[in-house]
């Protein structure tokens, strides 16, 4: 069956670390995008990529970083200069161009410790 | 600036009861309206969606939603609230970039 996959489903960084989280799709879809979700704030885009080689800061970029080296792949790490990184991210692709929505994966829950 | 808003955090209804779950959006243009389910721990389920056509959506699980342009609204609503229904739940409008935005998530909670 086709779909998006993250991984670890739990994380935990100590401070000053940074830890990469895993997206991958299988979906031929061209877009993805990572979310971080906090407690009353929704969703919000941190990063992402209309095509392989390309990506696009969203509103809280600031400490992420991401790559698209291969079409299936969106890693994202958080660095050491995200001073709040505790939250549940969330990765999701879409075919680009067609307004049908996204695919979820199952989020990855980080936690500074 | 394109935006969602769901003005309740939290819903309580008795089980069986018809439930409503309120979005209004914000967008220049014709708008893309999505429904979004997430359980505990888990990544967001797609409902339902608006893209053009007749202005009653139906999507999974019973649910349906009813887009109305001039009050800029897309209520989720469902005639019959079941207890799996407890979950949160999104609303989000396609942007310019072709990101989905998202409102801040209403909390459903039905008793039994």
């Amino acid at each position: 069956d086709g779909g998006i996959t993250q991984s670890p489903k739990y994380l935990f960084r100590k401070e000053g670390q940074n830890v990469t989280l895993s997206c991958e799709q299988n979906l031929n879809h061209d877009a993805m995008y990572w979310y971080r979700q906090d407690p009353g704030q929704g969703l919000r885009l941190i990063y992402y990529s209309q095509i392989v080689n390309d990506f696009q800061k969203g509103d809280i970029a600031e400490g992420y970083s991401v790559s698209r080296e291969k079409k299936e792949s969106f890693p994202l790490t958080v660095t050491s200069a995200q001073k709040n990184p505790t939250a549940f991210y969330l990765c999701a692709s879409s075919i680009e161009g067609r307004p049908l929505g996204y695919t979820f994966g199952s989020g990855t829950r980080l936690t500074v410790v | 600036a394109q935006s969602v808003a769901q003005p309740e955090d939290q819903v309580n209804v008795a089980e069986g009861n018809p439930l409503t779950v309120k979005c209004t959006y914000s967008v220049s243009g014709n708008p893309y309206l999505f429904w979004y389910v997430q359980y505990p721990n888990r990544g967001l389920q797609f409902l339902l969606k608006y893209i053009t056509g007749d202005n009653l959506v139906k999507g999974s699980y019973g649910f349906e939603a009813e887009f109305n342009k001039s009050q800029t609204s897309f209520h989720l609503k469902k005639p019959s609230a079941l207890v799996s229904d407890s979950a949160l739940y999104f609303c989000a409008v396609r942007g310019s970039q072709g990101n989905l935005i998202f409102g801040k998530g209403t909390k459903l909670s039905v008793k039994p």
